[in-house]
C-alpha cells in the first residue's frame, strides 16, 4: 500500500480481555516502531523493530504487552488482560532504514478503549 | 540521553501573521531533528527534518525550521499562517544510542490560527 496501515481503527474491549493490534508498514521499510499516545499527551515509545528483531523493547509498560514482526513486514502488538489505563491511541510507524537521517511515516493509529 | 522540549502547550496566531512553534533539544552527538504535524483523529505527518548543512530547512505546506546550534533550538516557522494550519505539532530527535534508533518526541504544541 501507499502508506502505513493499521487495523482496527477503533477497538472497544472489556477489562481483562486480550487485544491484538495490527500494523502493515510501507513496503520495503525495514524499521518499524510502535508508540502510544494517551489523551492530550505526547508520544510514548513502546518498541522498535529492525527486520524481525526487536533491539529495543524498553518502552513496553509491562509484561502484558508484547509485539512481534514476521516476514520483515506485518507487526502485531498484543495486550493481555487489558486494563483501563491501557486506553490510548496506538501508533505504528515505519522507515526505509534505520539510518539517523531517515524520517518515519505513521499510520492513522488504533484507538483502544478499555471499559 | 537525547531529549526535546516544546515549552509552549498552545500558540495562538491570527491568520496571515507569521507563526513560530518552539523546540529545543539536547543530544550527545550530531542532532537529527524532525517536525511532525497531527490533525484531529489522524496519525502524524512528516513536515521537515534537519540533518546537516543549511540552518534553514524548508518543508511541506510552506513550513520551514531554523536550526540554531548555539541555542540548541529548532523552531518551526511559517511566514503567513492559515486557519488550516491549526493542529498539534511535534518536534522529535533521533536517539543514536547503539541498538536503538527510536524517535524521541516533545510533548507537542497546539497551534490555533484565528480567522
Amino acid at each position: 500500500g501507499a502508506g502505513v496501515s493499521q487495523s482496527p481503527s477503533n477497538k472497544v474491549t472489556e477489562k481483562g480481555k486480550d487485544v491484538e493490534l495490527r500494523c502493515d508498514p510501507i513496503s520495503g521499510h525495514t524499521a518499524l516502531y510502535w508508540y502510544r499516545q494517551s489523551l492530550g499527551q505526547g508520544l510514548e515509545f513502546l518498541i522498535y523493530f529492525q527486520g524481525n528483531s526487536a533491539p529495543d523493547k524498553s518502552g513496553l509498560p509491562s509484561d502484558r504487552f508484547s509485539a512481534e514482526r514476521t516476514g520483515g513486514s506485518v507487526s502485531t502488538l498484543t495486550i493481555q488482560r487489558t486494563q483501563q489505563e491501557d486506553s490510548a491511541v496506538y501508533l505504528c510507524a515505519s522507515s526505509y532504514r534505520q539510518a539517523m537521517n531517515t524520517e518515519a511515516f505513521f499510520g492513522q493509529g488504533t484507538r483502544l478503549t478499555v471499559v | 540521553a537525547q531529549s526535546v522540549a516544546q515549552p509552549e502547550d498552545q500558540v495562538n496566531v491570527a491568520e496571515g501573521n507569521p507563526l513560530t512553534v518552539k523546540c529545543t533539544y539536547s543530544v550527545s552527538g550530531n542532532p537529527y531533528l524532525f517536525w511532525y504535524v497531527q490533525y484531529p483523529n489522524r496519525g502524524l505527518q512528516f513536515l521537515l527534518k534537519y540533518i546537516t548543512g543549511d540552518n534553514l530547512v524548508k518543508g511541506s505546506y510552506g513550513f520551514e525550521a531554523e536550526f540554531n546550534k548555539s541555542q540548541t533550538s529548532f523552531h518551526l516557522k511559517k511566514p503567513s499562517a492559515l486557519v488550516s494550519d491549526s493542529a498539534l505539532y511535534f518536534c522529535a530527535v533521533r536517539d543514536g544510542e547503539p541498538g536503538t534508533y527510536k524517535y524521541i518526541f516533545g510533548t507537542g504544541t497546539r497551534l490555533k490560527v484565528l480567522a
